[in-house]
Protein backbone atom coordinates (compact mmCIF):
# COMPACT_ATOMS: atom_id res chain seq x y z
CA UNK A 1 0.00 0.00 0.00
CA UNK A 2 1.26 3.30 -0.82
CA UNK A 3 1.64 5.57 1.74
CA UNK A 4 2.73 9.24 2.20
CA UNK A 5 3.70 11.07 5.72
CA UNK A 6 3.81 14.42 6.37
CA UNK A 7 5.48 15.90 9.40
CA UNK A 8 6.97 18.62 10.93
CA UNK A 9 4.28 21.39 11.00
CA UNK A 10 3.59 23.68 13.62
CA UNK A 11 3.01 27.08 14.86
CA UNK A 12 6.04 29.30 13.93
CA UNK A 13 6.82 33.28 14.26
CA UNK A 14 6.76 35.26 11.06
CA UNK A 15 10.38 35.49 9.77
CA UNK A 16 11.10 32.09 11.13
CA UNK A 17 12.34 28.99 9.71
CA UNK A 18 10.48 25.22 9.84
CA UNK A 19 11.63 21.88 7.77
CA UNK A 20 8.80 19.71 6.58
CA UNK A 21 9.21 15.80 6.08
CA UNK A 22 7.45 13.14 4.33
CA UNK A 23 8.02 9.63 4.11
CA UNK A 24 7.34 7.45 1.81
CA UNK A 25 6.66 4.11 1.19
CA UNK A 26 4.65 0.77 -0.85
CA UNK A 27 6.46 2.38 -3.92
CA UNK A 28 10.17 2.98 -5.77
CA UNK A 29 10.40 6.38 -4.09
CA UNK A 30 13.88 7.15 -6.23
CA UNK A 31 11.51 6.41 -9.49
CA UNK A 32 9.16 9.15 -8.93
CA UNK A 33 9.64 12.94 -8.97
CA UNK A 34 7.63 14.43 -6.32
CA UNK A 35 5.98 17.48 -5.02
CA UNK A 36 5.01 20.03 -2.44
CA UNK A 37 1.40 21.46 -2.58
CA UNK A 38 -0.30 23.95 0.14
CA UNK A 39 -3.78 25.05 0.95
CA UNK A 40 -4.14 27.89 2.63
CA UNK A 41 -7.43 28.33 4.74
CA UNK A 42 -10.38 28.64 2.45
CA UNK A 43 -8.21 28.35 -0.91
CA UNK A 44 -7.70 26.35 -3.55
CA UNK A 45 -4.88 23.56 -3.98
CA UNK A 46 -1.31 25.38 -4.72
CA UNK A 47 1.69 23.74 -6.31
CA UNK A 48 4.87 25.02 -4.23
CA UNK A 49 7.82 22.87 -5.50
CA UNK A 50 8.86 19.54 -6.42
CA UNK A 51 12.10 18.04 -6.96
CA UNK A 52 12.46 15.23 -9.75
CA UNK A 53 13.02 11.36 -9.67
CA UNK A 54 16.51 11.77 -11.53
CA UNK A 55 17.75 13.85 -8.60
CA UNK A 56 18.59 16.84 -11.29
CA UNK A 57 15.42 19.48 -11.51
CA UNK A 58 14.15 21.73 -8.39
CA UNK A 59 11.66 24.07 -9.37
CA UNK A 60 9.70 26.61 -7.09
CA UNK A 61 6.03 28.61 -7.51
CA UNK A 62 6.87 32.35 -7.64
CA UNK A 63 5.35 32.95 -3.98
CA UNK A 64 8.41 30.70 -2.10
CA UNK A 65 11.15 31.24 -4.75
CA UNK A 66 14.45 31.64 -2.82
CA UNK A 67 12.79 30.85 1.01
CA UNK A 68 12.23 27.42 0.23
CA UNK A 69 14.36 24.73 -0.40
CA UNK A 70 13.38 21.24 -1.59
CA UNK A 71 15.18 18.12 -0.86
CA UNK A 72 15.28 14.48 -0.93
CA UNK A 73 16.53 11.66 0.54
CA UNK A 74 16.58 8.35 -1.70
CA UNK A 75 17.68 5.94 0.41
CA UNK A 76 15.58 7.20 3.41
CA UNK A 77 12.65 7.41 0.83
CA UNK A 78 11.84 10.79 2.32
CA UNK A 79 11.00 14.24 0.95
CA UNK A 80 12.00 17.47 2.86
CA UNK A 81 10.65 21.04 2.05
CA UNK A 82 12.36 23.82 4.29
CA UNK A 83 11.25 26.87 4.22
CA UNK A 84 12.28 29.82 5.48
CA UNK A 85 11.24 33.49 6.25
CA UNK A 86 8.15 31.98 6.56
CA UNK A 87 5.35 34.89 5.98
CA UNK A 88 1.99 34.59 7.37
CA UNK A 89 0.60 33.80 4.02
CA UNK A 90 2.69 30.76 3.97
CA UNK A 91 0.34 29.68 6.67
CA UNK A 92 -1.71 26.34 4.92
CA UNK A 93 -1.82 22.58 4.89
CA UNK A 94 0.78 21.54 3.19
CA UNK A 95 0.77 18.04 1.16
CA UNK A 96 3.99 16.02 -0.71
CA UNK A 97 2.57 13.94 -3.92
CA UNK A 98 4.29 11.76 -6.83
CA UNK A 99 3.99 13.00 -9.67
CA UNK A 100 3.07 10.31 -12.69
CA UNK A 101 3.09 11.50 -15.94
CA UNK A 102 2.55 15.27 -14.58
CA UNK A 103 -0.44 14.54 -12.58
CA UNK A 104 -0.59 13.19 -8.71
CA UNK A 105 -1.29 9.75 -8.65
CA UNK A 106 -0.20 10.11 -4.54
CA UNK A 107 -0.54 12.23 -1.38
CA UNK A 108 -0.26 12.05 2.08
CA UNK A 109 -2.92 13.67 4.48
CA UNK A 110 -1.00 16.85 5.26
CA UNK A 111 0.64 18.42 8.00
CA UNK A 112 -0.45 22.03 9.20
CA UNK A 113 1.51 25.31 9.24
CA UNK A 114 0.86 28.19 11.25
CA UNK A 115 2.89 31.19 10.90
CA UNK A 116 1.72 33.50 13.30
CA UNK A 117 3.03 36.47 15.84
CA UNK B 1 -3.32 28.72 -18.27
CA UNK B 2 -6.50 29.73 -15.57
CA UNK B 3 -8.32 26.88 -14.59
CA UNK B 4 -11.87 27.93 -13.26
CA UNK B 5 -14.57 25.34 -12.15
CA UNK B 6 -17.91 25.81 -11.40
CA UNK B 7 -20.39 25.49 -9.85
CA UNK B 8 -18.39 26.78 -6.60
CA UNK B 9 -21.25 24.81 -4.48
CA UNK B 10 -23.13 22.09 -6.15
CA UNK B 11 -26.12 20.45 -3.89
CA UNK B 12 -27.68 17.16 -4.85
CA UNK B 13 -29.29 14.28 -2.98
CA UNK B 14 -28.41 11.00 -2.82
CA UNK B 15 -28.93 8.91 -5.54
CA UNK B 16 -29.10 11.72 -8.33
CA UNK B 17 -26.36 12.28 -10.71
CA UNK B 18 -23.53 15.68 -10.38
CA UNK B 19 -22.50 17.22 -13.03
CA UNK B 20 -18.79 19.52 -12.63
CA UNK B 21 -17.48 21.81 -14.79
CA UNK B 22 -13.75 22.85 -15.60
CA UNK B 23 -12.82 25.21 -18.38
CA UNK B 24 -9.12 26.34 -18.87
CA UNK B 25 -8.37 29.83 -20.72
CA UNK B 26 -6.59 27.90 -23.12
CA UNK B 27 -6.38 24.35 -24.69
CA UNK B 28 -4.74 21.64 -22.53
CA UNK B 29 -6.07 18.70 -24.63
CA UNK B 30 -6.68 16.02 -21.99
CA UNK B 31 -4.24 16.62 -19.76
CA UNK B 32 -6.64 17.19 -16.89
CA UNK B 33 -7.09 15.38 -13.48
CA UNK B 34 -9.58 15.50 -11.30
CA UNK B 35 -9.32 15.52 -7.61
CA UNK B 36 -11.47 14.76 -4.37
CA UNK B 37 -10.70 16.06 -1.23
CA UNK B 38 -12.20 15.38 1.96
CA UNK B 39 -11.18 17.16 5.37
CA UNK B 40 -8.87 14.85 7.31
CA UNK B 41 -7.64 12.41 4.60
CA UNK B 42 -5.37 12.49 1.67
CA UNK B 43 -6.10 13.69 -1.66
CA UNK B 44 -7.29 11.48 -4.23
CA UNK B 45 -6.78 11.04 -7.69
CA UNK B 46 -10.08 9.96 -9.43
CA UNK B 47 -10.10 11.08 -13.32
CA UNK B 48 -6.31 11.59 -15.50
CA UNK B 49 -5.68 12.30 -19.12
CA UNK B 50 -9.75 14.08 -18.68
CA UNK B 51 -11.63 10.74 -18.97
CA UNK B 52 -9.37 7.85 -17.37
CA UNK B 53 -10.45 6.54 -14.51
CA UNK B 54 -7.54 6.03 -11.93
CA UNK B 55 -7.03 2.68 -10.44
CA UNK B 56 -10.00 1.82 -7.44
CA UNK B 57 -12.07 4.60 -8.78
CA UNK B 58 -15.71 3.53 -8.85
CA UNK B 59 -17.67 3.35 -12.15
CA UNK B 60 -19.59 5.75 -11.64
CA UNK B 61 -17.55 8.57 -11.77
CA UNK B 62 -16.63 9.57 -15.35
CA UNK B 63 -15.03 12.49 -17.10
CA UNK B 64 -15.23 13.78 -20.48
CA UNK B 65 -13.81 16.76 -22.18
CA UNK B 66 -10.71 18.15 -24.34
CA UNK B 67 -9.38 21.31 -25.63
CA UNK B 68 -10.85 23.96 -22.86
CA UNK B 69 -13.96 22.61 -21.32
CA UNK B 70 -14.18 19.22 -18.94
CA UNK B 71 -16.53 17.83 -17.16
CA UNK B 72 -16.89 15.52 -13.93
CA UNK B 73 -19.89 13.34 -13.72
CA UNK B 74 -20.87 11.12 -10.70
CA UNK B 75 -24.06 9.28 -10.98
CA UNK B 76 -26.34 7.54 -8.18
CA UNK B 77 -24.64 9.73 -5.82
CA UNK B 78 -23.42 8.38 -2.53
CA UNK B 79 -22.70 9.67 0.68
CA UNK B 80 -19.08 9.02 0.80
CA UNK B 81 -19.08 11.22 -2.88
CA UNK B 82 -20.11 14.86 -0.87
CA UNK B 83 -16.67 16.50 -0.90
CA UNK B 84 -14.78 19.06 -2.73
CA UNK B 85 -13.92 18.50 -5.79
CA UNK B 86 -10.87 20.25 -7.74
CA UNK B 87 -9.27 20.31 -11.45
CA UNK B 88 -5.62 20.03 -12.85
CA UNK B 89 -4.57 20.99 -15.74
CA UNK B 90 -0.85 19.85 -16.88
CA UNK B 91 -0.38 20.90 -20.04
CA UNK B 92 2.28 23.47 -18.43
CA UNK B 93 5.35 21.68 -17.31
CA UNK B 94 6.42 22.31 -14.34
CA UNK B 95 3.44 22.89 -12.89
CA UNK B 96 2.05 27.06 -11.73
CA UNK B 97 0.70 28.24 -8.44
CA UNK B 98 -2.37 28.32 -10.68
CA UNK B 99 -2.55 24.81 -12.01
CA UNK B 100 -5.77 23.52 -10.14
CA UNK B 101 -9.32 25.05 -10.11
CA UNK B 102 -10.67 27.04 -7.27
CA UNK B 103 -12.88 24.11 -6.75
CA UNK B 104 -16.25 22.60 -6.01
CA UNK B 105 -17.99 21.83 -3.12
CA UNK B 106 -20.48 19.03 -3.41
CA UNK B 107 -22.97 19.08 -0.73
CA UNK B 108 -26.05 17.08 0.31
CA UNK B 109 -29.25 19.12 -0.89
Amino acid sequence: EVQLVESGGVVVQPGGSLRLSCAASGFTFGDYTMHWVRQRPGKSLEWVSLFSWDGVTTFYADSVKGRFTISRDNGKNSLFLQMNSLRPEDTALYYCGSEREQYFNYWGQGTLVTVSS
Amino acid sequence: IVMTQSPATLSVSPGERATLSCRASQSVATKLAWYQLKPGQAPRLLIYDASTRATGVPARFSGSGSGTEFTLTINSLQSEDFAVYYCQQYSEWPPREGTFGQGTKLEIK
